[in-house]
């Protein structure tokens, strides 16, 4: 079954707009919780990542935002660019393994 | 650096075809991963290897699925007799070493089978 749940499936947003996905896990043994960013055509490519003792972890215009006891972490695009227009993924992994269990991706399109 | 590289980009085969997808990991990673992307959906895990050992390949369909890593050459993904379900996108990454370093994804192989 699905380890990471992902939303919303896709998502339109204006240039200089925010965008925000949302990702939720159940298994709290997950430790590290990464973002990766898909162009089409392209592998996916690590873009922010995160550990379950920061609550908050910003690079550049993408934050990701972690609710341990909620178990739910989130990705924002500040002031969004048509540039940023991808498919994103969450991910999580198990302390000290090396399989990544992804969501099912957004597709985020930015109008200019 | 030019980074993982997967070939074919494309592949189409018809039902019952073998197709096998090729991996050459970044210079100085000696640790491959293989991940399978279907429509709509994000990436399975689906086989971990070294140099000549399979480490984990808990992911593989017990059936027709394969794979390999020689000590010279490209990582190997073998798909015997294909059906129409395996159409996908197959996705490789490396590592330097130890697991708990990040991935590096190549560009994928995208596999129609008609």
């Amino acid at each position: 079954q699905q380890q990471v749940k992902q939303s919303p499936q896709s998502l339109i947003v204006q240039k200089g707009g925010i965008s925000i996905i949302n990702c939720a896990y159940e298994n709290t043994a997950f430790d590290y919780f990464p973002w990766y960013q898909q162009f089409p055509g392209k592998g996916p490519a690590l873009l922010i990542a995160i550990r379950p003792d920061v609550s908050e972890k910003k690079e550049g215009r993408f934050t990701i935002s972690f609710n341990k006891s909620a178990k739910q972490f989130s990705l924002h695009i500040m002031d969004s660019q048509p540039g940023d227009s991808a498919t994103y993924f969450c991910a999580a992994r198990y302390r000290n393994d090396y399989k990544l269990s992804f969501g099912a991706g957004t597709t985020v399109t930015v109008r200019a | 650096n030019a980074g993982v590289m997967q070939n074919p980009r494309h592949l189409v085969r018809r039902r019952g075809q073998e197709a096998r997808l090729r991996c050459s990991p970044m210079k100085g990673h000696s640790h491959v991963y293989w991940y399978r992307q279907l429509p709509e959906e994000g990436l399975k895990f689906m086989v971990y290897l070294q140099k000549e050992n399979i480490i984990d390949e808990s992911g593989m369909p017990k059936e027709r699925f394969s794979a390999e890593f020689p000590k010279e050459g490209p990582s190997i993904l073998r798909i015997q007799q294909v059906v129409r379900g395996d159409s996908a996108a197959y996705f490789c990454a490396s590592s330097p070493g130890s697991p708990n370093y990040g991935y590096t994804f190549g560009s994928g192989t995208r596999l129609t089978v008609v």
